[in-house]
């Protein structure tokens, strides 16, 4: 049983376009959500996340809403760039980070110039 | 460079033999994570460390597979009598384990069993 769950496998993006990811989870215990940006053959990279006290955060290009009732999130990255292109992941865990994440299958973001 | 560092980064092994992988956490970060991640799938947990303490195992972790973390610092996970189903990626990361924490992963190693 997949708790957290991103549906589209891959997304292609024009450059300079708005890029959205989203993610479902299905625990209502997570109250701390993580993407992760992966190259081939690298380690998942750190983005950007947001604790269920909030409903956005931000940094730079990257957005991260969250929808408590629907149990949803989403990454959205303005403007796109080349550079951009990568598999995304979405991660939850319960008390704030302090226990294993739950990660989804992953987004594979293309970014075509 | 302060960040996780994962040896080897590649690893050939034929069936039945035992291997090791080392991690480094990032300095002072009192947890460390053990992922692994086979093609098409997200990492998925296998164990962590709150200094020395193992904490948490998955039951993904068979009991040919063990993990230390002798000092609070460093950690090895070795692999006994390797199948070709343990062929994957094998991440780490590491976190200070305060509240709203982050968890920082290394480059991982490599598994593949011939």
């Amino acid at each position: 049983d997949q708790q957290v769950k991103q549906n589209s496998p891959s997304l292609s993006v024009q450059e300079g376009r708005i890029s959205i990811l989203n993610c479902d989870y299905t625990n209502s215990m997570f109250d701390y959500f993580l993407w992760y940006k992966k190259y081939p053959a690298e380690g998942p990279t750190f983005l950007i996340s947001i604790s269920s006290i909030k409903d956005k955060n931000e940094d730079g290009r990257f957005t991260v809403f969250l929808n408590k009732s629907a149990k949803h999130l989403s990454l959205h990255i303005v403007p796109s760039q080349p550079g951009d292109s990568a598999v995304y992941f979405c991660a939850a865990s319960d008390y704030s980070g302090n226990t294993p994440l739950v990660f989804g299958k992953g987004t594979r973001l293309s970014v075509i110039a | 460079d302060t960040g996780v560092s994962q040896n080897p980064r590649h690893k050939i092994t034929k069936r039945g033999q035992n291997v090791t992988f080392r991690c480094d956490p990032i300095s002072e970060h009192n947890r460390l994570y053990w992922y692994r991640q086979t093609l098409g799938q997200g990492p998925e947990f296998l164990t962590y460390f709150q200094n020395e303490a193992q904490l948490e195992k998955s039951r993904l972790l068979s009991d040919r597979f063990s993990a230390e973390r002798p000092k609070g610092s460093f950690s090895t996970l070795e692999i006994q009598r390797t199948e070709q189903g343990d062929s994957a990626m094998y991440l780490c990361a590491s976190s200070t384990g305060f509240a709203t924490d982050t968890q920082y992963f290394g480059p991982g190693t490599r598994l593949t069993v011939l």
